[in-house]
């Protein structure tokens, strides 16, 4: 079950806040998020497992929810290295496949 | 530094013309992946190796095979590639377990022409 990203867009201006959210319709085991770059890799950011953890990395970080089955990514004051496509991946249960949302796009401009 | 690498980076075929992508890795992980990305959408699973055990989703096309000859290196072949199949083939690695953090190699842009 493919999760639900929103928004599907974002634009900010250097030094402001932004908040992705991450759904599904079933229960999860963990949400994987990752940052890509046009033309690059996607590149690993956090892992949440259930619990309702909380993690933090420089000014990006995240939580799960694991009750409303929704992960939320929060970016801090944010810099321009911060653009690029931001994918949530979930698991339904342990060992169990990543299938990825289908992504939000964050424009970060001077 | 350790890796994922892929190669080609760039690869043009033409229709129907079988194609080999090839990773390999140094990071000496157990799990190997291969995805296809089109433009603008979320990375999809074609299949993985955890060891020499293969695993296909159930989607994926009979025209994409797979091989892993040795930990370190994983082929994808297209055997006849379709106007569909243009799209960016992402290799990624994992440590132990399934689904541990997914480690991506630069990927190789696909077009057929």
């Amino acid at each position: 079950q493919q999760p639900v990203q929103s928004p599907q867009a974002v634009i900010l201006r250097e030094g402001e806040d932004a908040v992705i959210n991450c759904s599904s319709s079933k229960a999860l085991y963990s949400v994987h998020w990752y940052r890509q770059k046009h033309g690059e890799a996607p590149v690993f950011l956090m892992i949440l497992l259930k619990g309702g953890e909380q993690k933090g990395h420089d000014k990006i970080s995240a939580s799960f929810n694991e009750k409303k089955q929704q992960s939320s990514l929060y970016l801090t004051a944010s810099q321009l290295s911060y653009s690029g496509t931001y994918f949530c991946g979930t698991q339904e249960t342990s060992g169990s496949r990543l299938t990825f949302g289908e992504g939000t796009q964050l424009t970060v401009n001077p | 530094d350790a890796m994922v690498i892929q190669n080609p980076r760039y690869q043009v075929t033409q229709f129907g013309k079988p194609v080999t992508l090839s990773c390999s890795q140094t990071l000496n992980h157990n799990v190997m992946y291969w995805y296809q990305q089109k433009s603008s959408q979320a990375p999809k699973l074609l299949f993985h190796y955890y060891d020499k055990d293969f695993n296909n989703e159930a989607d994926t096309p009979d025209n994409f095979q797979s091989r892993r000859p040795n930990t370190s290196f994983c082929f994808l072949d297209i055997r006849s590639p379709g106007l569909g199949d243009a799209a960016m083939y992402l290799c990624a690695t994992s440590r132990g377990t399934s689904w541990d953090t997914q480690y991506f190699g630069p990927g190789t842009r696909l077009t057929v022409l």
